[in-house]
């Protein structure tokens, strides 16, 4: 069964950083390319990053590109985004989510962890 | 890049009934678009991918049409369980840019 677990949230000061951290387990991270979308409180689904499956090429929104990163650990089954100088509006449930090899679209999905960026 | 429309934003309707979403890609996205749906608390579910293809396990009276820039998703007739937030996602970019979400609420 594929599950994808997020982990890392809380609160942080704007200007701060933060490292969330999806662990994948149920199927082999290494063939399959993965993606970060977040959601702000009482909004909609944003797209915020990608990777392709072996970590070398990387797409950001412009929202969060120059302050976030997106990596990943195939040895480990971990994906990662690192953000930093954080802001308010940074402030959304971070949710990982795979990406089918074939069709593209994002078939499973973690539950999400809450970024709260806030003095 | 790429920005996506739905309408309407919210739409109310009854057991039963068939409903249909619109969603529009400001440029053609050929047939690289996902409908999601979302429900309170929960992690969005595919449901359509391919613009018209049925994710396993999905009901068949959710069904998706359209390619270009004109999508619409359908669900034949409503159940209880289908009231909830859908969005579209297009992935003919690498920004795989969404829609501002519809939700659907009982009339």
């Amino acid at each position: 069964e594929v599950q994808l677990v997020e982990s890392g949230g809380g609160l942080v000061q704007p200007g701060g950083s933060l490292r969330l951290s999806c662990a994948a387990s149920g199927f082999t991270l290494s063939t399959y390319a993965m993606g970060w979308v977040r959601q702000a409180p009482g909004k909609g689904l944003e797209w915020v990053s990608s990777i392709d499956n072996s970590g070398v090429i990387t797409y950001y929104a412009d929202s969060v590109r120059g302050r976030f990163t997106i990596s990943r650990d195939n040895s480990k089954n971990t994906l990662y985004l690192e953000m930093n100088s954080l802001r308010a509006e940074d402030t959304a449930i971070y949710y990982c989510a795979k990406i089918s090899t074939v069709t593209a679209q994002f078939d499973y999905w973690g539950q999400g962890t809450l970024v709260t960026v806030s003095p | 890049d790429i920005q996506m429309t739905q309408s309407p934003s919210t739409l109310s309707a009854s057991v039963g009934d068939r409903v249909t979403i619109t969603c529009r890609a400001s440029q053609s996205i050929s047939s690289w678009l996902a409908w999601y749906q979302q429900k309170p608390g929960k992690a969005p579910k595919v449901l359509i991918y391919k613009a018209s293809s049925l994710e396993s396990g999905v009901p068949s009276r959710f069904s998706g049409s359209g390619s270009g820039t004109e999508f619409t998703l359908t669900i034949s007739s409503l159940q209880p369980d289908d009231f909830a937030t859908y969005y579209c996602q297009q992935y003919n970019s690498y920004s795989r840019a969404f829609g501002q979400g519809t939700t659907v609420e009982i009339k």
